[in-house]
């Protein structure tokens, strides 16, 4: 079983819409979460950090539930420039403070 | 504006040679990384190093090694290329402070034929 689960898509959705990504991890002990996003061959890049409170970036909300070990990525009026593959990332402190996991990615697609 | 770079973005080698591939960061970090990304696998990390002429091994460092011998440089060194290390490869540096935003380099796809 991955560390970190994400459904793959492909998303399609139109301009305007709301659309949500959820990921899973399997280590009770992750500490850390975040969201990355990474553009058709280019690199990733961090988006946002999840707090366990919740939080908003603008169109952006991510949200973290310690209990079931999922956390979830919500983007409110997509934009075609929202179009790009999401990786849910989970870190510990096993390693000198720098294991982090990578999910595969969700794939979105936002369409005129 | 912080920049990794990587010494090439497309390479092509054969089965059994030797491939060097570099790193080089401009924001004095004192954490670099080597990934492997593949279709349906995400990032794998190979190897990262925290400090000069450290280094520890990733989840997936069979048939590679590394070395760092300046802060800005990390190198990952295909000992003896084999098909199945065809991929693409990222690198990335972090700050000790916030080693969670890692800054990724362009990648290099490297195929073996």
């Amino acid at each position: 079983r991955k560390e970190v689960e994400q459904d793959p898509g492909p998303f399609n959705v139109p301009e305007g819409a709301t659309v949500a990504f959820n990921c899973t991890y399997s280590n009770s002990a992750s500490q850390s979460f975040f969201w990355y996003r990474q553009d058709c061959r280019k690199e990733p890049k961090l988006l946002m950090s999840v707090y366990s409170s919740g939080n908003e970036d603008g169109r952006f909300t991510a949200q973290l539930n310690r209990a079931s070990q999922y956390i979830s990525l919500l983007i409110r009026d997509s934009k075609l420039s929202d179009s790009a593959t999401y990786l849910c990332v989970v870190k510990s402190d096993r390693r000198n403070n720098n294991d982090m996991r990578f999910g595969a990615g969700t794939r979105l697609t936002v369409k005129p | 504006d912080v920049k990794v770079t990587q010494s090439s973005r497309y390479l092509v080698k054969r089965t059994g040679e030797k491939v060097f591939l570099e790193c080089v960061q401009d924001m004095d970090h004192e954490n670099m990384f080597w990934y492997r990304q593949d279709p349906g696998l995400g990032l794998r990390l190979i190897y990262f190093s925290y400090d000069v002429k450290m280094k520890e091994k990733g989840d997936i460092p069979e048939g590679y090694s590394v070395s760092r011998e300046k802060k800005e440089r990390f190198s990952l060194i295909l000992e003896s290329a084999s098909t199945n290390q065809t991929s693409m490869y990222l690198c990335a540096s972090s700050s000790r402070d916030f080693s969670y935003e890692q800054y990724f380099g362009p990648g290099t796809r490297l195929t073996v034929t």
